[in-house]
């Protein structure tokens, strides 16, 4: 069974750090294309990063260009996204995501992030 | 970057009956679109992708159509797990940029 779990979510104030985990079982991690997504309140998805399987390939969206770091750990299973100088408009859930030619067949539950003074 | 917009916002359906959602992409997509359902505090599930394919375990009540910039989601005959949000993601294009609709509420009537 395929299995992705996220973790390290929180309440953090504004400029501050937080770095997520996900953790993945039930398939071969580095087979995959591995990807962040996160849902603010009320609000659609909205992709945030791409890893290549090997890690030679990553992708971000615009608004977090030079604020977050997407990276992985074949040999632990493990995904990562590292979110430095946080903003009020990072709030949302954040879900990690198993890629197949762009669409995003498995999710994980997702971990909040809250960013507040 | 390429919007997408779906429409109604709400739709109101009785149970056994058809629902039709629609998709719009600011340009053209081709067949580069997703279809995804979302229950309250769940991850959203993979229901359709390439416009008109269903994913793994997806029923047959469940299907999509529509290339280039139109694009629908239909449900034949609504069950009762079948009320939630849908959203809409095309992947056209490289390097990615992926974008999603903001979802449709299908709701009992």
């Amino acid at each position: 069974e395929v299995q992705l779990v996220e973790s390290g979510g929180g309440l953090v104030q504004p400029g501050g750090s937080l770095r997520l985990s996900c953790e993945v079982s039930g398939f071969i991690f580095s087979s995959y294309w591995m990807t962040w997504l996160r849902q603010a309140p009320g609000k659609g998805p909205e992709w945030v990063a791409t890893i290549a399987h090997d890690g030679s390939n990553i992708y971000f969206v615009d608004s977090v260009k030079g604020r977050f770091t997407i990276s992985r750990d074949n040999a632990k299973n493990s995904l990562y996204l590292q979110m430095n100088s946080l903003r009020a408009e990072d709030t949302a859930v954040y879900y990690c995501a198993r890629e197949a030619h762009s669409k995003f067949e498995y999710w994980g539950q997702g971990t909040l992030v809250t960013v507040s003074p | 970057e390429t919007v997408m917009t779906q429409s109604p916002a709400t739709l109101s359906v009785s149970p056994g009956e058809r629902a039709t959602l629609s998709c719009r992409a600011s340009q053209s997509v081709s067949t580069k679109l997703a279809w995804y359902q979302q229950k309250p505090g769940q991850a959203p599930r993979l229901l359709i992708y390439d416009a008109s394919t269903r994913a793994t375990g997806i029923p047959a009540r469940f299907s999509g159509g529509g290339s280039g910039t139109d694009f629908t989601l239909t449900i034949s005959s609504l069950q009762s797990e079948d009320f939630a949000v849908y959203y809409c993601q095309q992947y056209n294009g490289w390097p990615p940029l992926y974008t999603f609709g903001q979802g449709t509420k299908l709701e009992i009537k």
